[in-house]
């Protein structure tokens, strides 16, 4: 079974720039999640999907950020303008159901904003 | 406010010398605990889920133990590939059902 695949792996841009992340879940998995991660810090959840509706956006932070899943497969996660203090690494998860299931990660997109 | 509080934030260890990694919670009823191991450069592995008080769960050298109010990642014997973060993450039986995860214990097996 392929995991939670994620492009890119790494971008860099200078702030006030837009950028995008894309992620595949694993096939039938319902629910997808984006994470933000910081250095030295936990995931911090920014978006739960369940199929293609929103189920928890109350960390995303909605002036900057955005994120989409059309057909309830495919996501994108959006920044713009980005800042400084948006260098960290972006994590896309996936659960079967969501609500009950494990969360399975992908490889992450370290971004870095000079 | 439901949190988590992984200790100690960095171990050292000798091969071989085992060890446990802490994760202390507070959360309005707990539905889950899960354990993750993060290599650099890597998204989190899931390791185990832990539902309720005294449950135990072992994979090679690992074993998770559970009780009302903190989770042990148990490591016997380990190896330089053992190297790694740990998180710990909680979901509440409540609400959007969301991880809450800690700031991980970085691990380090010396040869």
């Amino acid at each position: 079974e392929a995991g939670v695949a994620q492009s890119p792996r790494y971008k860099i841009i200078e702030k006030r720039q837009s950028v995008a992340f894309w992620c595949n879940p694993i096939s039938g998995h319902a629910t997808l999640y984006w994470y933000q991660q910081i250095l030295g810090q936990g995931p911090k959840l920014l978006i739960q999907f369940q199929n293609n509706g929103v189920v928890d956006d109350s960390q995303l932070p909605k002036d900057r950020f955005s994120a989409e899943r059309l057909k309830g497969v495919d996501s994108t996660l959006k920044i713009q303008p980005a800042k400084l203090e948006d260098s960290a690494v972006y994590l896309c998860a996936s659960s079967r159901s969501g609500y009950t299931d494990t969360q399975y990660f992908g490889p992450g997109t370290r971004l870095t904003v000079l | 406010e439901d949190q988590v509080t992984q200790s100690p934030e960095a171990l050292r260890l000798q091969e071989g010398e085992s060890s446990s990694l802490n994760c202390s919670y507070t959360v309005s009823g707990l539905r889950g605990l899960f354990w993750y191991r993060q290599d650099p450069g890597k998204g989190p592995e899931f390791l185990f889920t832990l539902y309720s008080a005294g449950e135990e769960k072992e994979k090679e050298r690992l074993k998770a133990t559970l009780t009302k109010k903190e989770s042990f990642l148990h490591i016997t014997a380990p190896k330089p590939e053992d190297s790694a973060t740990y998180l710990c993450a909680v979901q509440a039986s409540a609400g959007t059902y969301k991880y809450i995860f800690g700031t991980g214990t970085r691990l380090k097996v010396l040869a």
